[in-house]
């Protein structure tokens, strides 16, 4: 089965760090997602990628950045950690062939920022 | 644009009895719908979709989903709920990519069942 792994269950950075999280999954997926997930409002798309070295805003990007150099491994950063960036983080993974493809999700980072 | 509101953000119920999530999506075009289940410290997984065909639509443990075209539902149920159901689920519209022929995901708000013994 296909395994998305995300390095860190938990994290917690101050105000103002240069945070990277991580991505890793094993099934040679085309495309991968980064989404944030927050009480009431859902999972809320951040940035996407199709391909190496290729990426496209989500509804939400305002604040990060994201980078793929090799197709399994797929990093959000944040350049200038705040407050408001306090939440949970899922990283997803799909084959890429259709839009009716489904998404493989990763089990989170849940990041505090202090 | 694509939209998926869930009306219900909390639904309680007690054990063996039925269950219905409502989710109710917006899309000029046709669409591709999805349930997700976020267990307590996990990730989402994937319990059912519909693409095309038969608009009740079966999926893993138990649980049913039927399209309404006529008003743009995609309502989650089962007969009988069981504590392991206990869970966030997310109702979910899939919108093609341009680029590669792939899709996004638009989520709605989560549903948290919470199911009583």
């Amino acid at each position: 089965d296909v395994k998305v792994t995300q390095s860190s269950r938990y994290l917690v950075k101050r105000t103002g760090e240069k945070v990277f999280l991580e991505c890793v999954q094993d099934m040679d997926h085309e495309n991968m997602f980064w989404y944030r997930q927050d009480p009431g409002l859902g999972l809320r798309l951040i940035y996407f990628s199709y391909d190496v070295k290729m990426k496209e805003k989500g509804d939400i990007p305002e604040g990060y950045s994201v980078s793929r150099e090799k197709k399994e491994r797929f990093s959000l950063i944040l350049e200038s950690a705040s407050t408001n960036q306090t939440s949970m983080y899922l990283c997803a993974s799909s084959l890429g062939t259709g839009f009716n493809e489904k998404l493989f999700f990763g089990s989170g980072t849940q990041l505090s920022v202090l | 644009a694509q939209s998926v509101t869930q009306l219900d953000s909390q639904v309680p119920v007690f054990e063996e009895a039925p269950v219905e999530l409502r989710c109710n999506y917006s899309s000029s075009v046709s669409v591709y719908l999805f349930w997700y289940v976020q267990y307590p410290n996990q990730g989402l997984q994937l319990l059912l979709k519909y693409l095309s065909g038969s608009t009740l639509v079966k999926g893993i443990n138990g649980f049913e989903a039927e399209f309404n075209k006529s008003q743009t539902s995609f309502h989650l149920r089962k007969p009988s709920v069981h504590i392991s159901d206990t869970a966030e689920y997310f109702c979910a519209v899939s919108v093609r990519l341009l680029y590669n022929q792939g899709g996004k995901l638009i989520f709605g708000q989560g549903t948290e069942l919470s199911v009583k013994p």
